[in-house]
């Protein structure tokens, strides 16, 4: 099993620009979500899925979205990126619908805006 | 909404020593679970321990043990045995068990933790 892959590693965009950040998930799991992590303000829940068709938000939804048309894709798309959202993202996924089961996280994409 | 407060920023331990790292979380909801998560510097985040709110007892995984007090909200874990593979930052977590709040894991903002040889 790969686990929970995420690409890029890395990017550098434009104020303005578009970009999809990809995550996908080999184990089955039903529950996949997406985190920001900015210095000292831990992990923030951007948007989540508790199946494929299924998305709602989290804590810090504006300026991304989401969708989930295949159990092990979960991308996360940012529309026209601000300076606010360089920060580090993670994605997740856990075993049936809900996150109180342990979740596996990728390795993280360093996304820079300029 | 809940919210989980980590109240030191940073922490030290000398290798083979014991330290406690602090979480208290906030919530009225009376079933839930408790996660402690690291994040080496690889950036890799990692389950260390989960506890379940409902259970009396406190969880142990090796080394690393918790002190879960539901009423005072606490939620702290205990190293043993420091390793220098130890050296990372931990945070807190927390989710419901049911309705809307169980399909979302809060953190805390996270202690970094240094082991000294």
């Amino acid at each position: 099993n790969a686990g929970v892959t995420q690409t890029p590693k890395f990017q550098v965009l434009k104020t303005g620009q578009s970009m999809t950040l990809q995550c996908a998930q080999d184990m089955n799991h039903e529950y996949m979500s997406w985190y920001r992590q900015d210095p000292g303000m831990g992990l923030r829940l951007i948007h989540y899925s508790v199946g494929a068709g299924i998305t709602d938000q989290g804590e810090v939804p504006n300026g991304y979205n989401v969708s989930r048309s295949t159990t092990e894709d979960f991308p996360l798309r940012l529309l026209s990126a601000a300076p606010s959202q360089t920060s580090v993202y993670f994605c997740a996924s856990s075993y049936s619908g809900q996150p109180y089961n342990e979740q596996f996280f990728g390795p993280g994409t360093r996304l820079t805006v300029l | 909404a809940q919210t989980v407060t980590q109240s030191q920023p940073e922490m030290s331990v000398q290798e083979a020593e014991t330290v406690t790292l602090s979480c208290t979380y906030d919530t009225s909801e009376s079933d839930y679970y408790l996660f402690w998560y690291k994040q080496p510097p690889s950036r890799q985040m990692i389950l260390v321990i989960r506890q379940e709110a409902y259970k009396q007892q406190n969880a142990t995984e090796n080394r690393f043990s918790v002190n879960f007090q539901k009423a005072a909200k606490s939620f702290s874990l205990k190293i043993s045995d420091s390793q220098l593979g130890d050296a990372a930052m931990y945070f807190c977590a927390y989710t419901g068990r049911s309705g809307a709040g169980s399909y979302q894991l809060t953190f805390g903002k996270g202690t970094k933790l240094s082991v000294i040889p």
